[in-house]
């Protein structure tokens, strides 16, 4: 009865490989994110998308692409890993915008050797 | 990104003490302040989700004020037990955010 799942928990592979970490959430939410744990332990977003519009962090590298392919799935796939890539990465979801509760999958720690 | 701090970043208390926390953010085109409560090891659990200047809200042992005129929101755990040991972080989001801009949390160790 996972609310929110992430797979793989952990993750770990060479630089310069393409992965992808799956995302789903079963709450009926219609926006889901991505947020990266850096090595502050500081949760940052990199993407936010619903129905309707994907918004993009800025700072997110082009080589980092969310793909939903329905409503209930946000998957993240990320092109020629970089050793700065490691870090512990976040889904999460929500009914509408920012002020509704989100709730949070259980991670999965990239390692990139 | 809008800066959001919290303080103390650690607190160490003993069983049956009363603790806050405080949050700060940016006062101009308030939206919503998230408080969340993470274990290591899991997932953050949400708290509270506070809209409204003057908003308090009560879970069990655990409270929190909101104002957004001055930028700031305290959480209040009365009687801290062993189990309240967990990092509290507040997230906030402004009128046009797309996301919640986290702060770095309060990493709260209660022993017996």
């Amino acid at each position: 009865d996972t609310a929110v799942s992430q797979t793989p928990k952990y993750l770990v592979t060479q630089m310069g490989n393409d992965k992808s970490i799956k995302c789903e959430q079963n709450l009926g939410h219609d926006t889901m994110y991505w947020y990266k744990q850096d090595s502050k332990k500081f949760l940052k977003i990199m993407f936010s998308y619903n129905n309707k519009e994907l918004i993009i962090n800025e700072t997110v590298p082009n080589r980092f692409s969310p793909k939903s392919p329905d409503k209930a799935h946000l998957n993240l796939h990320i092109n020629s890993l970089e050793l700065g890539d490691s870090a512990v990465y976040f889904c999460a979801s929500s009914q509408g915008g920012t002020r509704h509760t989100q709730y949070f999958g259980p991670g999965t720690r990239l390692t990139v050797l | 990104i809008l800066n959001v701090e919290q303080s103390p970043q650690s607190l160490h208390v003993q069983e049956g003490d009363s603790t806050n926390f405080t949050c700060s953010f940016p006062s101009s085109n308030f939206y919503a302040l998230h408080w969340y409560r993470w274990e290591t090891a899991k997932s953050p659990e949400a708290l509270f989700v506070m809209t409204l200047n003057g908003d308090e809200k009560k879970k069990g042992r655990i409270s929190a004020t909101l104002n957004t005129k001055e930028g700031y929101s305290y959480l209040y755990i009365k009687g801290s037990q062993p189990e309240d040991s967990a990092t509290y972080l507040c997230a906030f989001s402004h009128y046009s955010g797309y996301a919640l801009n986290f702060g770095k949390g309060t990493s709260l160790l209660v022993t017996p």
